[in-house]
Formats: C-alpha cells, sequence, structure tokens
C-alpha cells in the first residue's frame, strides 16, 4: 500500500506555455502533500506543502503565481507551471502525507524548450 | 529552523564491505523523527530507515543500520555487506515530531551523499 503516481512522468513545452503536473495518491487518503524541486546531482528543495481544501503554503523565494497548487481533493493535487521558461526545466517530485510518513511520487520531468 | 548537513558529496565502497555515511543536524526540538532515503537512478526516493529522537535503540533494517547521537546530533547510516544495488544517491532528512499546523510533516532534506558501489 501507500503508492503515489504522477502524470506526466515526462514532458516538453514551449516558453510561455503552462503545463499541469497531477499527484495522486493510490491507496490511501493524503490531506496534505508535498511538492519539490530537484536539479542534478541536488537535493531535493521544498517548493510548497499543498492541504486539501484550503490553500498552499509556500517556501521563502517560491513564486505564487508561477507555480499554481490545487489540493481539490484527498488524493489529488495539482501543480501547474504558468508561462514557463527554460530556467523552470528540472524534475518535480510531489509526495504525500499518510499519518507519520511521506511516500514520494517517481517525479515527472519537466523540460521547457 | 532545523539544518541537516551532510558532509560527504561522494562515498564509494568495494562490494561486500561496509560502509557509513554521515549526517549532522541542527534542532531546538526535543521530539523529532529522522530519516535515510535512498535515490537511485530512476530517482524513485525510498524510506530506507526512521529514527524517532525518544528512542534510545538504534533502528537498523537488515544491512542497514544507524548510529544516533542525540546529543552531538549526529545521524551516519551504516551498510553492511553493500551490493551494487545500493547504488544511489542517500539523503538524510529531519521531521519535526510536533503536531498539526499547514506544514504539519515537512521534511527538511541534506544536501545528499552519491554512493558508489565497485564490484
Amino acid at each position: 500500500g501507500a503508492v503515489v503516481s504522477q502524470h506526466p512522468s515526462r514532458v516538453i513545452c514551449k516558453s510561455g506555455t503552462s503545463v499541469k503536473i497531477e499527484c495522486r495518491s493510490l491507496d490511501f487518503q493524503a490531506t496534505t502533500m508535498f511538492w519539490y524541486r530537484q536539479f542534478p546531482k541536488q537535493s531535493l528543495m521544498l517548493m510548497a506543502t499543498s492541504n486539501e481544501g484550503s490553500k498552499a503554503t509556500y517556501e521563502q523565494g517560491v513564486e505564487k503565481d508561477k507555480f499554481l497548487i490545487n489540493h481539490a481533493s484527498l488524493t489529488l493535487s495539482t501543480l501547474t507551471v504558468t508561462s514557463a521558461h527554460p530556467e523552470d526545466s528540472s524534475f518535480y517530485i510531489c509526495s504525500a502525507r499518510r499519518v507519520h510518513e511521506q511516500y514520494f511520487g517517481p517525479g515527472t520531468r519537466l523540460t521547457v524548450t | 529552523a532545523q539544518t541537516v548537513t551532510q558532509s560527504q558529496p561522494e562515498m564509494s565502497v568495494q562490494e561486500a564491505e561496509t560502509v557509513t555515511l554521515s549526517c549532522t543536524y541542527d534542532t531546538s526540538e526535543s521530539d523529532y523523527y529522522l530519516f535515510w532515503y535512498k535515490q537511485p537512478p530512476s530517482r524513485q526516493m525510498i524510506l530506507v530507515i526512521r529514527q524517532e529522537a525518544y528512542k534510545q535503540q538504534n533502528a537498523t533494517e537488515n544491512r542497514f543500520s544507524v548510529n544516533f547521537q542525540k546529543a552531538a546530533k549526529s545521524f551516519s547510516l551504516k551498510i553492511s555487506d553493500s551490493q551494487l544495488g545500493d547504488a544511489a544517491m542517500y539523503f538524510c532528512a529531519y521531521r519535526s515530531a510536533g503536531a498539526g499546523g499547514t506544514s504539519y510533516g515537512k521534511l527538511t532534506f541534506g544536501q545528499g551523499t552519491i554512493l558508489t558501489v565497485h564490484p
């Protein structure tokens, strides 16, 4: 149990367009999900905490209007990168909290051309 | 704010040998959790081991064990009988045990250590 999926696994988009990444907890309900960004050979950087039914809590330095987070149900959180630019190219990972543990999705590789 | 430091960017070990990965952390809290995660080339984060700060006994999971020194704020991971499949990036992480709040369960990660296993 405790499986988290992400879709898509890879996405290429053109500069200026928006792209949506979905994070789903498949076999449990998650009131809290987390979104991370990771550059090659670097650590995970927490972008925001997504709480079902309320506004996301963004970490310092993360642009709220650029990285839109919606946690509309207990099993789904979405991250929308708006007006994407090449510097937004990265690996995005979500996790879902179940009791005391976080379970991670497989990640989404975003490339902005 | 809590910080987690992994001072070894890269480590290597021979297959079947033992290797220890270091982690130190800084916190003013008395109750918390510490984790080691493994991230193989697939980039899927995998929980290796978890330690509750209130427990004096060091956690073990098969070939993986930790040396938790609460006073020194040190949390090292020992991998025994290393296998080729252990090659990955390893992250040490901290989580407060405090309940509630919009960021409940938030993890603070160290910089990571890339482990290479030589056959």
